[in-house]
């Protein structure tokens, strides 16, 4: 299995900062079909997972544009430029290249 | 409106059986791959199984395989999860997701799983 890996586990920040997750993988997330499998998704207290952006860089619908994804193979990031208190929640890492899909531990992002 | 709505957990006895279903709306059902997901008390996401389109390709995680049987009727826009011989360690929230260019875009509200005697 791809084990996924999470830094920091708890983030604390400031409103109007920028934050930072990385999330790195096993093994490359490249697909054969040349397509890299890496999401990011938020899960709120209370609520469930929510996608965020898919393909390591993409933002899904509704997305506000301060959330940004990068990286390539086995090391990823996501972005958020000016933190908001509506950004509070646990930050997920998912990988969709290889089954079983895996997800990171985690990232508490909290004021 | 995309919309994902699971039902049918509860608490139930170690061995004991639960089937848990998935009411889906807003989409084309019939054409979509469609996953569940759990999630432990306190704990992260750990995916349990997925099913293509049209039933005939079949996954599921190590820890379910043979107990878990995930299954579809899109005559009914409703995903189905079959759990038998449940486990203490099966306890979690159960999420349906619609799978989406390999990503799971939309998910359900949850059901809650208690297996405790």
């Amino acid at each position: 299995d791809i084990v996924m890996t999470q830094t920091p586990l708890s983030l604390p920040v400031t409103l109007g900062q920028p934050a930072s997750i990385s999330c790195r993988s096993s093994q490359t997330l490249v697909h054969s079909d040349g397509n890299t499998y890496l999401s990011w998704l938020l899960q709120r207290p209370g609520q469930p997972p929510r996608l965020l952006i898919y393909k390591i860089s993409n933002r899904f619908s509704g997305v506000p544009a301060r959330f940004s994804g990068s990286g390539a193979g086995t090391d990823f990031t996501l972005e958020i430029s000016r933190v908001e208190a509506d950004d509070v929640g646990v930050y997920y890492c998912m990988q969709a290249t290889q089954l079983p899909h895996t997800f990171g531990q985690g990232t508490k992002l909290e004021i | 409106e995309v919309r994902l709505v699971e039902s049918g957990g509860g608490l139930v006895q170690p061995g004991g059986s639960l089937r848990l279903s998935c009411a889906a709306s807003g989409f084309d059902f019939s054409t979509t791959w469609m996953h569940w997901v759990r999630q432990a008390p306190g704990k992260g996401l750990l995916w349990v199984s997925r099913i293509t389109s049209d039933g005939s390709n079949i996954d599921y995680a190590d820890s379910v395989k043979g107990r878990f049987t995930i299954s579809r009727d899109n005559a009914k826009n409703t995903l189905y999860l079959q759990m038998n011989s449940l486990r203490a360690e099966d306890t979690a929230v159960y999420y349906c997701a619609r799978d989406w260019y390999h990503c799971k875009d939309y998910w359900g509200q949850g059901t809650l799983v208690t297996v405790s005697s």
